[in-house]
C-alpha cells in the first residue's frame, strides 16, 4: 500500500535552514505529482508547495515563495522540501502527499514531520 | 485568493444522527472543491472530491453536493469513528482549505 515517512524536522533557530524529505513506497513514485501541506499547532491546513511527476513543474503558496524549494529525485523515491529563513510564522508540521487528479486534490498523506522556529 | 469559511466552528451530535455541514467559497470554484477528515494526531484523509464524488473506500453514509459557491456534506448517520474535525478544500484558484469544523459527541 502507499507509504509516506517524512524526516527532517526538528528545533532550528530563526533566520537558519532546514531541508525535509519524503519517502515514497508502495506507488509509481515517478508517475505522481507531489506536495507538501502545513500544519501549524492546533491550527488548519496550508498547501505549501507541488511538484510535478517529472519535477518540472513547480508552484508555490505565496508566503513561502523566494524561501522554499521544492524538488525530488525520483531515482530514490523521495520528495524534499529546502527551507531557508525560517520564522516562527514557518513552524508547523509539514505533511507530505500525493497528488490526486492531477494537481486538484491529495489521496494519501504521510503522518507529518514537525518544524520548531525558536531561539 | 479565494477563501473558504466553515461555520460553525463546532458541531455536537449524538452517534446516529445526520450531520450537515457547510462550506462557503468567496467566488465561485465551479465543482473544483473536496472534504477532508482528520483525527487528532492523524493525516487528513480524502472524503469526497469534484464536490460529490467518493474517495475510494469511503462509506456510502459520506456524501457531499453543491457548487459554484455554496457546499455541503452530509454524514447521514453517525458512527463513533466519525467524530473528528472536517476541512474543505478548494482547486480552482490555487489550493485553500477552509478552516476546519469540529464534529464533537453531545
Amino acid at each position: 500500500q502507499v507509504h509516506l515517512v517524512e524526516s527532517g524536522g526538528g528545533v532550528v533557530q530563526p533566520g537558519r535552514s532546514l531541508r525535509l524529505s519524503c519517502a515514497a513506497s508502495g506507488f509509481t513514485f515517478k508517475t505522481y505529482g507531489m506536495h507538501w501541506v502545513r500544519q501549524a499547532p492546533g491550527k488548519g491546513l496550508e498547501w505549501v508547495a507541488i511538484i510535478g511527476h517529472d519535477g518540472s513543474y513547480k508552484a508555490y503558496t505565496d508566503s513561502v515563495k523566494g524561501r522554499f524549494t521544492i524538488s525530488r529525485e525520483n531515482s530514490k523515491n523521495t520528495l524534499y522540501l529546502q527551507m531557508n529563513s525560517l520564522g516562527a510564522e514557518d513552524m508547523a508540521v509539514y505533511f507530505c502527499a500525493r497528488d490526486f487528479e492531477i494537481g486538484k486534490y491529495i489521496d494519501y498523506w504521510g503522518q507529518g514531520t514537525l518544524v520548531t522556529v525558536s531561539s | 485568493e479565494v477563501v473558504l469559511t466553515q461555520s460553525p466552528a463546532t458541531l455536537s451530535f449524538s452517534p446516529g444522527e445526520r450531520a450537515t455541514l457547510s462550506c462557503r467559497a468567496s467566488q465561485s470554484v465551479s465543482s473544483c472543491l473536496a472534504w477532508y477528515q482528520q483525527k487528532p494526531g492523524q493525516a487528513p484523509r480524502l472524503l469526497i472530491y469534484d464536490a460529490s464524488k467518493r474517495a475510494t473506500g469511503i462509506p456510502a453514509r459520506f456524501s457531499g453536493s453543491g457548487s459554484g459557491t455554496d457546499f455541503t456534506l452530509t454524514i447521514s448517520s453517525l458512527e463513533p469513528e466519525d467524530f473528528a474535525v472536517y476541512y474543505c478544500q478548494q482547486c480552482s484558484d490555487w489550493r485553500t482549505f477552509g478552516p476546519g469544523t469540529k464534529v464533537d459527541i453531545k
